[in-house]
């Protein structure tokens, strides 16, 4: 069965550090999004991307932030300069179609655990 | 405000002891409300989509319905492997997002 897949599956970094996590979304999905789960809490939407650019983000999302389709495979998330609340994990998703179509499913990737120190 | 709630928080059961978990949700322009189940430290894995109230998905032990304001995953004759946290998800028209509950912690015990 296809997959999203990520790396690097789990991150330690410097707080004020740079920080990039790719995925790679299922190979005929045209919808990407970045989530994010805060250790015990519920997951959050952080940015959904399509046709090369944004088309949504939540207030998280913030200029710290910034995500880029750098080929035809990869979709990845920039952290500019990390701050310890940037502990979580980070899943990638990606979907065929648009989530309020019918019959669309999203799926997401194992996660990328990152821990800024 | 959108919001998903889930019920109860953590829920322990007995092998083969059947239950409900319940997803509440006020969302204006539902489209979608999806059921997800994860395991610790990994991602999301899906499971159902409903889109309309009556609707009624199965999938071995699990059967999800869902009515006008919440949906229910009911668990028939629970294994162990069962064990997992549950998350509850509602899409919206026009949004490219889906909002997620808290989750509900299942634990089944052989």
């Amino acid at each position: 069965e296809p997959e999203v897949t990520q790396t690097p599956s789990h991150q330690v970094t410097q707080m004020g550090q740079e920080v990039i996590l790719r995925c790679v979304p299922i190979s005929n999905h045209l919808y990407f999004y970045w989530y994010r789960q805060i250790l015990g809490q519920k997951v959050e939407f952080l940015v959904s991307f399509y046709n090369n650019e944004i088309s949504e983000k939540s207030e998280i999302f913030d200029d710290q932030f910034s995500v880029e389709r750098p080929d035809g495979s990869n979709f990845t998330l920039k952290i500019r300069s990390t701050k310890l609340e940037d502990s979580a994990m980070y899943f990638c998703a990606s979907s065929r179609d648009r989530v309020y179509s019918s019959g669309n499913t999203i799926y997401f990737g194992e996660g990328s655990w990152l821990t800024v120190v | 405000e959108d919001q998903v709630t889930q019920s109860p928080e953590a829920l322990r059961l007995q092998e083969g002891e059947s239950s409900s978990l319940n997803c509440s949700y006020t969302v204006s322009g539902l489209r979608g409300l999806f059921w997800y189940r994860q395991d610790p430290g990994k991602g999301p894995e899906f499971l159902f989509t409903l889109y309309s109230a009556g609707e009624e998905k199965e999938k071995e032990r699990l059967k999800a319905t869902l009515t006008k304001k919440e949906s229910f995953l009911h668990i028939t004759a629970p294994k162990p492997e069962d064990s997992a946290t549950y998350l509850c998800a509602v899409g919206k028209t026009s949004y490219d997002k889906v909002i997620f509950g808290p989750g509900t912690s299942l634990s089944v015990i052989p």
